[in-house]
């Protein structure tokens, strides 16, 4: 069965980096798209980026554009989240995504928290 | 972007009664193909976000057909025909026709 998981969350000060991992299994990993999704302690999804089957485009959302990189290791089936100069409001459960065919998430992993604090 | 606005944000249920929420495109959300890529997804107490609805009224294998997605345009609806004690959470609205994606605030259903 498709399953997703996380990995990399942890606490770090303001300002320091972060790597953020997802290895994906039951599914031809090179054949779709992946998203990483946040969502802050009580509150709602946050969408952040996404990265083609191909690794050829990628999207970030505005807040993080400059700070995060997504990439991806097809012959790994692992993408990943690269974090630098973290914010306390980057504080936030890190989901990665399924991109489906119809133009939806259609599988979630559970998650990783990541605490920015000094 | 694209703001997705849903209502009620909290909507507090009689078992066996229908819930209906709102989901509203700042918007059109329609693809130049003709696709509406708006989601829904539940996501329960501590559980990562579940799909429910995609492209606006097809529901995924796996879900109860009480469940019902509906709209066009700017305007769409989840519908839980008959709510169950498991239907309990916050429920999700997305839309996945520009970037950056976007999400309602959410509505949290609850049984009175």
């Amino acid at each position: 069965q498709v399953q997703l998981v996380e990995s990399g969350g942890g606490v770090v000060q303001p300002g320091r980096s972060l790597r953020l991992s997802c290895v994906v299994s039951g599914f031809p990993f090179s054949t779709y798209g992946m998203h990483w999704v946040r969502q802050a302690p009580g509150k709602g999804l946050e969408w952040v980026a996404v990265i083609w089957n191909d690794g050829s485009q990628r999207y970030y959302v505005e807040s993080v554009k400059g700070r995060f990189t997504i990439s991806r290791d097809n012959s790994k089936d692992t993408v990943y989240l690269q974090m630098n100069s973290l914010r306390v409001e980057d504080t936030a459960v890190y989901y990665c995504a399924r991109w489906g065919f119809f133009g939806d998430i259609d599988y979630w992993g559970q998650g990783t928290l990541v605490t920015v604090s000094s | 972007d694209v703001v997705m606005t849903q209502s009620p944000l909290s909507l507090p249920v009689t078992l066996g009664q229908a819930a209906s929420i709102s989901c509203r495109s700042s918007k059109s959300v329609a693809h130049n193909n003709g696709d509406t890529n708006v989601n829904w997804f539940h996501q329960r107490p501590g559980q990562s976000p579940r799909r429910l609805i995609y492209r606006v009224s097809h529901r995924y294998s796996g879900v109860p057909d009480r469940f019902s997605g509906s709209g066009s345009g700017t305007d769409f609806t989840l519908k839980i025909s008959r709510v169950e004690a498991e239907d309990v959470g916050i429920y999700y609205c997305m839309q996945g026709a520009g970037w950056p994606w976007t999400f309602g605030q959410g509505t949290k259903v609850e049984i009175k």
